[in-house]
């Protein structure tokens, strides 16, 4: 089964703060990782399919990029209803999770 | 546009089975891949296997196999997933989620699954 890592695991940053997380995949999948966010009590919503598709209605400060096993979401300008846990997914075999992201607020 | 209903909250006891169901609307029965996702309280997300509605073939996580079992309803439009042999681990909030070529942005709104004596 395709493991994937994500890193880090918890990233404290500002309003305004440009951050990156990333993700490896244990094998190639293409470009077939999502991205979501998700806050408590809520289901995960999507921000980026197809490695860099973003989602109808995500702003534009989110941008997904890359192929094959290293991907990264990076969100150009932290806004407070950014503050939320990320995880990365890969659908080219099964479904698999990255273990997530907590962003928080420094 | 696409929306995904689930079943309400169940509670459950450890040794008892559970099903949960699934109700896409607003597209076409045919064209999804129906994925169930699992998190446990304060953890990640894990997959628990998919299903093919109209050909209802079915593809498990090797951790729940034997223990899970998706069926699909043509008739009613509607995915039910069965988890057997509960025990507090399975405490959780269960998703069902659409693939619809190679977007999976179409979930449902999550139920709680409580396994408690």
């Amino acid at each position: 089964d395709i493991q994937m890592t994500q890193s880090p695991f918890t990233l404290s940053a500002s309003v305004g703060d440009r951050i990156t997380i990333t993700c490896r995949a244990s094998q190639s999948i293409g470009d077939l990782l999502a991205w979501y966010q998700q806050k408590p009590g809520k289901a995960p919503k999507l921000l980026i399919y197809k490695a860099s598709n973003l989602e109808s209605g995500v702003p534009s400060t989110f941008r997904g990029s890359g192929s094959g096993t290293e991907f990264t979401l990076t969100i150009s300008s932290l806004q407070p209803a950014d503050f939320a846990t990320y995880y990365c997914q890969q659908y080219s075999s099964k479904w698999t999770f990255g273990q997530g992201t907590r962003v928080e607020i420094k | 546009q696409v929306q995904v209903v689930q079943s309400g909250p169940e509670v459950k006891k450890p040794g008892s089975s559970v099903n949960v169901s699934c109700k896409p609307s607003g597209g076409s029965f045919s064209s999804y891949i129906v994925n169930w996702v699992r998190q446990a309280p304060g953890q990640g997300l894990e997959w628990l296997g998919a299903i093919i509605p109209t050909v209802d073939v079915a593809n498990y996580a090797q951790k729940f196999r034997g223990r899970v079992a998706f069926t699909a309803d043509t008739s009613t439009m509607s995915v039910y997933m069965q988890l057997s042999r509960l025990t507090s681990e399975d405490t959780a909030v269960y998703y069902c989620a659409l693939r619809y070529d190679d977007y999976v942005g179409y979930w449902g709104q999550g139920t709680l699954v409580t396994v408690s004596s």
